[in-house]
Parts: structure tokens; C-alpha cells; sequence
């Protein structure tokens, strides 16, 4: 069984970068899987930042970048600042109306 | 502007059966797949299954394959995630989420959640 992988946990201090990525178990993340990255906050319902592994969603600020690193997806924060942390979770379309989400990135900024 | 309402929190005993429910508005609902995401406490997201309210299409993940189902009436605009008998493990947020048209493959709105407890 594939299993999406995410690192459990990152911190990054204020202003700084990070970046967190979303690989497969078994072979290599690429545009095919049309990786996208959502937010989510506390008690809050997900919020998309990234599409297609590049594009912002509206309204999501330019420090956030999506990317293919390698075997990864990843998701770059250029400038933290504190109200980014969040828990990030990728998905990944596995074709056939199949989709799986990551286990999940808790972001901390301190 | 793109709207998906979810029903409200439900409190049930394990056993029972539940349907939840996510109705679309601002958007034509027949032309776009609706997702039901799940979220344990203090756990990750975990995509169940989808359906295309134009023809009821239906994709369920293998974990939640044969334990819900997810159903849709066009007429009102309104996707369904039931149970027949829920469990206890399945306490949890549920969410439905809105696949993009534009075949770019991403969950572009999403519902408010809908809270199932299941306790005796």
C-alpha cells in the first residue's frame, strides 16, 4: 500500500525559510500527480495554497512556492512569519478519481 | 461566490445510522466532483471518495470502501456521506471538499466540517 510521506514536524524562526515536502513510499512524486498543498489552522477547515505543484491559489502570499525537489514535492515558506504556523498536508492525484492526502506537516514558528 | 454548506454536528450511539450532508451553491454542482475528507482528533486528512453529481460517478478509497457511502441529489444541489451503522472509531470532522473543473486536479472550496460523535 503507497503511503504519501510528510515530515511530522519543522521549525523555522521568524523571517526565515523552510521547506517541507511530500514524498511517496514507493517511487518518485512528479508533476503527473498534480501535488497540492493546503493549510490548517486549529479548528479551522483546510484552506488551498498551492495547485498543479506551482500555483497559488487566490489571495495566498508569493512567500509560499511550490516546487518539485528531486523525488519530492515541496513547499517553500520565504519569510515566516508567526501566523503560518499551521499544519500542512499535501495530496496527491493518483489517477482513476483516486487522490491521497499526506500525514501532515506541524509548522512551528519561533 | 462558491459555497458548500455542511449539516451540522452530530451525536450519535454506536449502532445507529447517520447521513451528513454538504449542499453547493454559486456554481453549477452537477459539473464538479465533491470530495468527503475525514479527520480523526488530533489526526491528518484522509480522502474516503468522491462523486460527480452530473452522472453520481462514485470513487471510494480502499480504507473506507464497504464502511460509508456517498450519494448525491442533483435536485438540490446536495452530496450525502451515510453510515449504515456507525462505530465509535468513527468519531471524527468530516469535510467535503470541491474538485476543481479545469482539470487541474486540486480541492479549490471546501465545507465547514461537519463534527460526528459516536458514543454511547
Amino acid at each position: 500500500q503507497t503511503v504519501v510521506t510528510q515530515e511530522p514536524s519543522f521549525s523555522v524562526s521568524p523571517g526565515g525559510t523552510v521547506t517541507l515536502t511530500c514524498g511517496l513510499s514507493s517511487g518518485s512524486v512528479s508533476t503527473n500527480y498534480y501535488p497540492s498543498w493546503y493549510q490548517q489552522t486549529p479548528g479551522q477547515a483546510p484552506r488551498t495554497l498551492i495547485y498543479s505543484t506551482n500555483t497559488r491559489s487566490s489571495g495566498v502570499p508569493d512567500r509560499f512556492s511550490g516546487s518539485i525537489l528531486g523525488n519530492k514535492a515541496a513547499l517553500t515558506i520565504t519569510g515566516a512569519q508567526a501566523d503560518d504556523e499551521s499544519d500542512y498536508y499535501c495530496a496527491l492525484y493518483m489517477g482513476s478519481g483516486i487522490w491521497m492526502f499526506g500525514g501532515g506537516t506541524k509548522l512551528t514558528v519561533l | 461566490e462558491v459555497q458548500l454548506v455542511q449539516s451540522g454536528a452530530e451525536v450519535k450511539k454506536p449502532g445507529e445510522p447517520l447521513k451528513i450532508s454538504c449542499k453547493g451553491s454559486g456554481y453549477s454542482f452537477s459539473s464538479y466532483w465533491i470530495a468527503w475528507v475525514r479527520q480523526m482528533p488530533g489526526k491528518g486528512l484522509e480522502w474516503m471518495g468522491i462523486i460527480y453529481p452530473g452522472d453520481s460517478d462514485t470513487r471510494y478509497s480502499p480504507s473506507f470502501q464497504g464502511q460509508v457511502t456517498i450519494s448525491v441529489d442533483k435536485s438540490i444541489s446536495t452530496a450525502y456521506l451515510q453510515w449504515s451503522t456507525l462505530k465509535a472509531s468513527d468519531t471524527a470532522m468530516y469535510y467535503c471538499a470541491r474538485q476543481d473543473g479545469a482539470a487541474l486536479f486540486y480541492f479549490d472550496w471546501w465545507g465547514q466540517g461537519t463534527l460526528v460523535t459516536a458514543s454511547s
